[in-house]
Parts: C-alpha cells; structure tokens; sequence
C-alpha cells in the first residue's frame, strides 16, 4: 500500500530563515510524482512544488527546493527567505490510483 | 479562468438530516475529486469521477456519495449525518490522466459541514 509519513506536526520558523518539512513515503512504482501542497489560514490548497521520480534533479520554485532521495523514500521541503505568508499547513502527497494520497500535514508558523 | 467552485462554502445541519455539495471544475478539467478533511484524521479519500464515471472510492459508509454530470460538475451526498461528519469538504478537479505530471490537482476553497 502507498503511504505517506510526515513526521512534524508542528515547527516554526524566523522570519527570513530557512526552514525544512520532512516527508517519507512508500510505494511500489518506479516512475511516480511527488507533491507538496500549501493550505493558508484562508484554506484554499495550492501546489507548491511537485517532482517527478525518475528525474535526479531537485526541484526547485523560487523560495521553496525539494531535497528527493528515492532509494531513502524521502521528499523533504526547504523553504528560504521565509515570509510571513509562508505561515501555513503543508502537506506532502503522493498520487495513488485515481487519487492522492496525502500525510497528516505539518503547520508551519512563521515568526515577525 | 475561473477556479474551481464549492457551494456552499459553510452549512449547519442537525443528525440524521442529509446535505448535497456541489463542485464546479476549472473548464476543461474532467476529474473532479472530493477529501474530507478534519484535524483529527488529515485528508481523507472519498471518491473520483472522470466523465460521469467513478473511478475510484475511499473507505467511508454507503451514507456517502457522489455522481457528476455531463458538464463534469460534481455533486456529494451525506445520508443520516453524523456528528462525525463534521468536517471540510475539499473537492479539487485535475485533467485526469493518471500517468501525467500534468495531473495537478486544483482545489476549491471548501465547504465546511458542521452537524449539530
């Protein structure tokens, strides 16, 4: 069964600093995506970043970078410079068939 | 272009009574999905629909379902509600094929059910 573990339910960070989400997972597929997804206080879930298995480079939008390690089963979130808007839940997802499977979030509190 | 649409967005009812929620799609987005998502349990499958056809379903009771329709808007249903059903609703709607990275998922903003 695929699953999805992540292990920080809740962490806080200084404004401008660098911040770290873990996540690990597990599935029996070889070529497959991984996804973080952001949920503000406001509640609308956006993707933040997304990467694709086979590819050995880390993903990287702006702010937010992925550290992958397939073999570990780990897809870990980085997010530099952090803002205010960054406070938020952060959830990790993996697609499963014909759905996501999602960890039980980390909420993520940046600090002024 | 319009995101994806969840009505209502906040509703009350009393246990036993039912409730319908409706999702509209970003056009051209032909799966529409719905999680149920509370504190305690995170986010939690419900179903899948891909042209009017249920692909998929999570592990919730019979008291709990779905269809859509032509237009790929989707519609849930909860029977004889539960005080455990207090939730948000999340319904987000995709491509829909499966083995693309471009099978983002795109969420609405969320109905949140209270059962009183």
């Amino acid at each position: 069964a695929q699953t999805v573990t992540q292990s920080q339910p809740e962490m806080s960070v200084q404004e401008a600093e660098t911040v770290t989400l873990s996540c690990t997972y597990d599935t029996s597929e070889n070529n497959y995506y991984l996804f973080w997804y952001k949920q503000p206080p406001s509640r609308q879930m956006i993707l933040v970043i997304r990467q694709e298995a086979y590819k050995q480079q880390n993903a990287t939008e702006n702010r937010f970078s992925v550290n992958f390690q397939k073999a570990a089963k780990s897809f870990s979130l980085k997010i530099s410079d952090s803002q205010l808007g960054d406070t938020a839940m952060y959830f990790c997802a993996l697609p499963g068939t014909y759905k996501y499977i999602f960890g039980t979030g980390t909420r993520l509190k940046v600090l002024a | 272009k319009a995101g994806v649409t969840q009505t209502p967005r906040y509703l009350i009812k009393t246990r036993g009574q039912q409730v319908t929620l409706s999702c509209s799609p970003i056009s051209g987005h032909r799966s529409v999905s719905w999680y149920q998502q509370t504190p305690g349990q995170g986010l939690q499958f419900l179903f899948e629909y891909f042209s009017e056809t249920q692909r998929n379903k999570g592990n919730f009771p019979g008291r709990f379902s779905g269809r859509q329709f032509s237009n790929s808007r989707s519609e849930m249903n909860v029977s004889t509600l539960e005080l455990g059903d207090s939730a948000l609703y999340l319904c987000a709607s995709s491509l829909g094929d499966r083995t693309s990275g471009a099978n983002v998922l795109t969420f609405g903003a969320g109905s949140r059910l209270t059962v009183l």
